[in-house]
């Protein structure tokens, strides 16, 4: 099965810092690369979206950064907040696979007051 | 808009037993997915239904099944439990079949003793 490896596992930031994540995929037929932010108790909520025509999007204090020839992509928090803390999930979607969606493991972000 | 909600929230089950999980998507919404959500693991694709019509499978033996309704609500059930199905079952909905924007509800947790 085609794989997404997330990067770090866990990541403690002070408040007012860059959150950096990261995600490398291993096959290029993927069309769609989401993020998704988790607090417990809550189901996954999507963040922020790429697809791989386009090298970086930008939505408010989120980033994503996409290197198609690497195969790799990363979120970046700027001004990272308490509330901020949460674990943050990359997928990519197989093309042609309608709509099944491959995870990485997810990194645990705390930020610190 | 009413978000994607689950039903029960919480389970506690014993080996060999079965279980039915249920899914209301959002309004309008009709593909449903199904993700299991465990430490290990991470976030893995269960199935897809689309006008009452499995889509798409994960890699999951079938004691693992599902059924949608012309309503588009979503049920998943699971015969014979074992210990490694504890986890937390994820659904999410989507406009369209393949829909790349997949909004989760907050989940079902399901131990198994």
């Amino acid at each position: 099965q085609q794989q997404v490896k997330q990067s770090p596992q866990s990541l403690i930031v002070q408040k007012g810092g860059i959150s950096i994540i990261n995600c490398a995929y291993e096959n290029t037929a993927f069309d769609y690369f989401p993020w998704y932010q988790q607090f417990p108790g809550k189901g996954p909520a999507l963040l922020i979206a790429i697809r791989p025509d386009v090298s970086e999007k930008k939505e408010g204090r989120f980033t994503i950064s996409f290197n198609k020839s690497a195969k790799q992509f990363s979120l970046h928090i700027m001004d990272s907040q308490p509330g901020d803390s949460a674990t943050y999930f990359c997928a990519a979607r197989e093309v042609g696979s309608q709509g099944n969606l491959i995870f990485g493991k997810g990194t645990k972000l705390s930020v610190k007051p | 808009k009413a978000g994607v909600t689950q039903t029960p929230r919480y389970l506690i089950k014993t080996r060999g037993q079965q279980v039915t999980l249920s899914c209301s998507p959002i309004s309008g919404h009709r593909s449903v997915s199904w993700y299991q959500q465990t430490p290990g693991q991470g976030l893995q694709f269960l199935f897809e239904y689309f006008s009452e019509t499995q889509r798409n499978k994960g890699n999951f033996p079938g004691r693992f099944s599902g059924r949608q309704f012309s309503n588009s609500r979503s049920e998943m059930n699971v015969s014979t439990l074992e210990l490694g199905d504890s986890a937390l079952y994820l659904c999410a909905s989507s406009a369209r079949q393949g829909g790349e924007t997949q909004y989760f509800g907050p989940g079902t947790r399901l131990l198994v003793l």
